[in-house]
């Protein structure tokens, strides 16, 4: 019965390589969003989309691509990845109009 | 632009103590919520408590309180009779209501290590 998950947990990979990560929420949220946490553990906004409607789109490298398939899934496309992309990014939703946030367990990227 | 300050990068607290972690936050906005969410090592980010900004009673959870202060624009939170497994990181949120996009903006954390 979990709400709200990722996948991978863990992602590895060389510079330069494509990857995507999943989330799905089963909440029955409208809203869905990604954030990013890097190494000092600071967490920042990437995207939200609500209803598949992209809603926010921060200050973030067009090698950053988000795809809403319906409203219970937000995945997250990154091509040619770099060194600085490696953090843990988090999925979470929440109700149209709510307040509170639930979050997923997080997927931590490495690039080599 | 709205900004969210805790001053206090690490903290630690004796198991049984109580212990209060400070936030603040800058918004020239009158209707907002304020949330603190813990983040033990296992990652996952976890709510803890949440205040409306047009309510001036202080929100509670258990062990867990706030003392918002509107006018000085500070949101702390205390934690009584601490636990260790209260250890984790705790960052304070600001989310503006009514904006139509619900984006939380986080400070920068507190490390808490609850001593045995």
């Amino acid at each position: 019965d979990t709400a709200v998950s990722q996948t991978p947990k863990y992602l590895v990979t060389q510079m330069g390589n494509d990857k995507s990560i999943k989330c799905e929420q089963n909440l029955g949220h409208d809203t869905m969003y990604w954030y990013k946490q890097d190494s000092k553990k600071f967490l920042k906004i990437m995207f939200s989309y609500n209803n598949k409607e992209l809603i926010i789109n921060e200050t973030v490298p067009n090698r950053f691509s988000p795809k809403s398939p319906d409203k219970a899934h937000l995945n997250l496309h990154i091509n040619s990845l770099e060194l600085g992309d490696s953090a843990v990014y988090f999925c979470a939703s929440s109700r149209n109009r709510g307040n509170e946030q639930f979050f997923g367990p997080g997927t931590r990227l490495t690039v080599l | 632009a709205q900004t969210v300050t805790q001053s206090q990068p690490e903290m630690s607290v004796q198991e049984a103590e109580t212990v209060t972690l400070s936030c603040t936050y800058d918004t020239s906005e009158n209707n907002y919520y304020l949330f603190w969410y813990k983040q033990p090592p296992s990652r996952q980010m976890i709510l803890v408590i949440r205040q409306e900004a047009y309510k001036q009673q202080n929100a509670t959870e258990n062990r867990f309180s706030v003392n918002f202060q509107k006018a000085a624009k500070s949101f702390s939170l205390k934690i009584s009779d601490s636990q260790l497994g209260d250890t984790a990181m705790y960052f304070c949120a600001f989310m503006k209501a009514n904006s139509g996009t619900y984006k939380y903006i986080f400070g920068t954390g507190t490390r808490l290590k609850v001593l045995a």
